[in-house]
Order: structure tokens, then C-alpha cells, then sequence
């Protein structure tokens, strides 16, 4: 079993959908990012959180330590929004990555 | 500059040649960090840096790989004797000690013929 599980591994959306990427880890952490990959490879932290929830934009992180879950929240998903989307999870010195979700919203 | 910043960008090699990636990290960040990621796969960590000390090295794969870091600036991840496996991309991230956001480079796209 992985440490760090995603799901959906693939999801498409049309324009304005409401969209939720899921993480579930096995493992004890300091913290949870998640991550977003580009088409072309670059990789953008969007938040990193230990408690609680963040918001930024039309994105939202919500974390569960107890359960040991988290998820990702987009509203009004646009096609700018298409790629990958990653959950690592770990302490400062190492993190552990989940195997990403490829998110394709259409117009 | 304003970000991280990686050299080369693309890098063909002969398999048995060695290789050096460059990572220069955003000023005053103190930790470093060196991932690898395989065509169609994850993210896998290889090693930490904090500061020019490296006190996590679990993740390298082999004694053919090795890192070094000059200070808190520049790091350079070698690779001795590459082989077909040793292709992906080399991504390099830095963190600062007041937040523990990862800021990553473009990534070293390394391919061993």
C-alpha cells in the first residue's frame, strides 16, 4: 500500500464545475502540500498546511489529521486550471509524493 | 533572480559519462532539496540540504549519485557512470527556515542514450 493515495488518478470537468481531489497517507507528518504540475513540467506549490483549511483564490485545502485526509477544493474550475495535481506529505526534510491527479477541465 | 533556477535545462548524455546539475536556489533559503521524477511517474525525493549540510540522503538511489552545496547558495547533483535508468528530470526545490513552502525550479530534463 502507498503512504500517500490520491484520488480520483484522473478526472475532467466541464467549465464552472465544482472539482475535489482527495489524499489519504498512512504515515505521521508534519505537514500536507499540495502541489500542481503544469503540461510542460513546472511545479507550483499551492499551499502546505498542518491544520484546519486555507484558501486562496478559487482554491481550497482542507486537512483532517485524525483521519488523516485531505482535500482539494476548486470552484468555478476553468481550463487554465487543467494538470496535475499533487498531494506530498512529510516533514521540512522529506516529503513523500502521491502519484497525482491529471485534472482536464473542458470549455 | 526571483526564483529557483536550474542549468542546464536539457542535458543528453552517453550512458558511462558523468553529469553535473546545477541548482541555484532563491536568495537567503536555507533549505534545499533535490527531487527525480521518470517519465509517466511520481515524485521521488533524493536528498535535503540544510544549509551545506545534507542530513537526509535516503533518497539517493545509488553511490553513483552524489550532492554537494556551497554555503546556502548553489548545489550541484552528480551523477558518476549514468545509466539508461538515470533519465528524468532532475527537480530542484528551496524553502526558506520562516515558511516551509517549496519553491521549485524548472528541472534538468536528463537523457542517458
Amino acid at each position: 500500500k502507498n503512504e500517500v493515495e490520491q484520488s480520483p488518478q484522473n478526472l475532467t470537468a466541464q467549465e464552472g464545475e465544482f472539482i475535489t481531489i482527495n489524499c489519504s497517507y498512512s504515515v505521521g507528518i508534519s505537514a500536507l502540500h499540495w502541489l500542481q504540475q503544469h503540461p510542460g513540467g513546472g511545479i507550483v506549490s499551492l499551499f502546505m498546511l498542518s491544520s484546519g483549511k486555507k484558501k486562496h483564490g478559487r482554491l481550497i485545502a482542507t486537512i483532517n489529521i485524525q483521519e488523516k485526509h485531505s482535500s482539494l477544493h476548486i470552484t468555478a474550475s476553468h481550463p487554465r486550471d487543467s494538470a496535475v495535481y499533487i498531494c506530498a506529505v512529510g516533514s521540512a526534510r522529506q516529503l513523500t509524493f502521491g502519484s497525482g491527479t491529471q485534472l482536464t477541465v473542458l470549455p | 533572480g526571483a526564483g529557483v533556477s536550474q542549468s542546464p535545462s536539457n542535458k543528453v548524455t552517453e550512458k558511462g559519462k558523468d553529469v553535473e546539475l546545477r541548482c541555484d536556489p532563491i536568495s537567503g533559503h536555507t533549505a534545499l532539496y533535490w527531487y527525480r521524477q521518470r517519465l509517466g511517474q511520481g515524485l521521488e525525493f533524493l536528498i535535503y540540504f540544510q544549509g551545506n549540510s545534507a542530513p537526509d540522503k535516503s533518497g539517493l538511489p545509488s553511490d553513483r549519485f552524489s550532492a554537494e552545496r556551497t554555503g546556502e547558495s548553489v548545489s550541484t547533483l552528480t551523477i558518476q557512470r549514468t545509466q539508461q535508468e538515470d533519465s528524468a528530470v532532475y527537480l530542484c526545490a528551496s524553502s526558506s527556515l520562516r515558511t516551509d513552502t517549496q519553491y521549485f525550479g524548472p528541472g534538468t530534463r536528463l537523457t542517458v542514450l
